[in-house]
């Protein structure tokens, strides 16, 4: 059974850092894709980053030039290394895994299927 | 980015009633869409993968339709259980987008 442990979150001022990880287990970090998705207090679901099998990152907009995503194949972590940050960045930071399937037509889209409970980032003065 | 819109954004409903949740995307989508249940301090979990397809252990009363920009879900016959958050999610293009999800009540 995959199991994902979040870790790192806490209260931070504007502008500081902070490093979340992902303590996989039951899934192979180093092969999988995975990603981050955020939950800010009372509201909906937005993707932060994903890890491609390759290696291969990617960020939304929000974060990009800030956040950081890196994988730890010896200990089978994922984290994240978020910088310069903001208020907005408040949220419930999610680990999730990534299943790709095949379609109809011979595309590949994906769904996540395993997530972790989250870790709470704070950012206020 | 594709835009995803959820209607309605709240939904009171009895046990037992049937209940049908939209998503609308900003441009089509083909299948690519999936769906989430998540309940309060607790990550979100799968209901529905390629618009239509339930992964082993949903139960049956969930079901998924759509394609191109307007999909649904519905529960047949609602349970205590099923009082949660719904959220719609497209894999179609990057970056990955979400619905701003509606909660359906007691």
């Amino acid at each position: 059974e995959v199991q994902l442990v979040e870790s790192g979150g806490g209260l931070i001022h504007p502008g500081g850092s902070l490093r979340l990880s992902c303590a996989a287990s039951g899934f192979d970090v180093s092969t999988g894709y995975m990603s981050w998705v955020r939950q800010a207090p009372g509201k909906g679901l937005e993707w932060v980053s994903v890890i491609y099998g390759g290696g291969g990152t990617s960020y939304a907009d929000s974060v990009k030039g800030r956040f950081t995503i890196s994988r730890d194949d010896s200990q089978n972590t994922l984290s994240l290394e978020l910088s310069s940050l903001r208020a907005e960045d408040t949220a419930v930071y999610f680990c999730a895994t990534m299943r790709y399937y095949e379609d109809h037509n011979g595309h590949h889209p994906f769904y996540y299927d395993f997530w972790g409970r989250g870790t709470l980032v704070t950012v206020s003065s | 980015d594709i835009q995803m819109t959820q209607s309605p954004s709240s939904l009171s409903a009895f046990v037992g009633d049937r209940v049908t949740i939209t998503c609308r995307a900003s441009q089509s989508i083909d299948t690519h869409l999936n769906w989430y249940q998540q309940k309060p301090g607790k990550a979100p979990n799968l209901l529905i993968y390629d618009s239509s397809s339930l992964p082993t252990g949903v139960p049956s009363r969930f079901s998924g339709s759509g394609s191109g920009t307007e999909f649904t879900v519905t529960i047949t016959s609602v349970q205590p259980e099923d009082f949660a958050s719904y959220y719609c999610q497209q894999s179609h293009t990057s970056p990955p987008t979400f619905g701003q999800g509606t909660k359906l009540e007691i």
